[in-house]
């Protein structure tokens, strides 16, 4: 079974500071997705990569794909406070059913 | 246009009564997810249709839980005598027809507080 390890686990940091966070799985990914969710919502989709060494930018995020498709790292540039939230990243791994495997998540508190 | 819509947004009951969530997938989706999130952590995978097929059911955690989608729209999630460890976020998403993965869209779960 495919284990996503996220980290940190915990971030807490001034508006204004850069920051990196990890996503590290057992196995090749299929399709990685990295998702924020927000307090009393649902995760929101931010990013799919596929191809290793990819390299995405959303404005202030920039997403990596490991060459060996096997890690990931979502960089922000200049947090906000808007930025806070729980960021996870998924697999569809092994499964023709489309079911995700989620890490445990990184908690970003940027502070005002 | 709507999202996936999910109700009640809160429910509490007692250990041992049954309680069923409510799931409204974005029209036209073929497929619906539920998914089962502890407090800080990701969310773990329970179920699976595609239409009214149940064709995964491997998260299910025990006999108590049951999904049905019986018009490929709709889907409940029913828990039969809850127990505290099922005291969790239960998210519904789904995703529209299309060759390969498609991406899911999420509702914004029901919190469950089982005392």
């Amino acid at each position: 079974t495919q284990l996503l390890e996220q980290s940190p686990q915990f971030l807490s940091i001034q508006e204004g500071e850069n920051l990196t966070v990890y996503c590290n799985s057992s196995s090749v990914f299929s399709s990685l997705q990295w998702y924020r969710q927000e307090p009393g919502e649902g995760p929101v989709l931010l990013v799919t990569v596929v191809t290793g060494g990819e390299v995405k930018k959303l404005k202030r995020l920039t997403f990596q794909f490991g060459d060996a498709r096997k890690d990931s790292s979502l960089h922000i540039t200049a947090a906000q406070p808007g930025d806070t939230g729980l960021y996870l990243c998924a697999d569809h791994g092994s499964s023709n059913t489309g079911k995700l495997i989620f890490g445990q998540g990184t908690t970003l508190q940027v502070k005002p | 246009g709507a999202g996936v819509s999910q109700s009640p947004r809160y429910k509490v009951a007692k250990r041992g009564q049954d309680v069923a969530l409510r799931c409204d997938p974005i029209s036209g989706h073929v497929s619906l997810f539920w998914y089962q999130q502890a407090l800080g952590q990701g969310p773990e995978f329970l179920t699976y249709f595609q239409n009214e097929a149940q064709l995964d059911k491997s998260g299910l955690p025990s006999d108590r839980f049951f999904a049905e989608r019986p018009e490929g729209s709709v889907s409940t999630l029913k828990i039969q005598r809850t127990q505290q460890e099922d005291s969790a976020v239960y998210l519904c998403a789904s995703s529209p027809p299309g060759r390969g993965n498609q991406p899911q869209h999420f509702g914004d779960g029901t919190r469950l507080s089982i005392l």
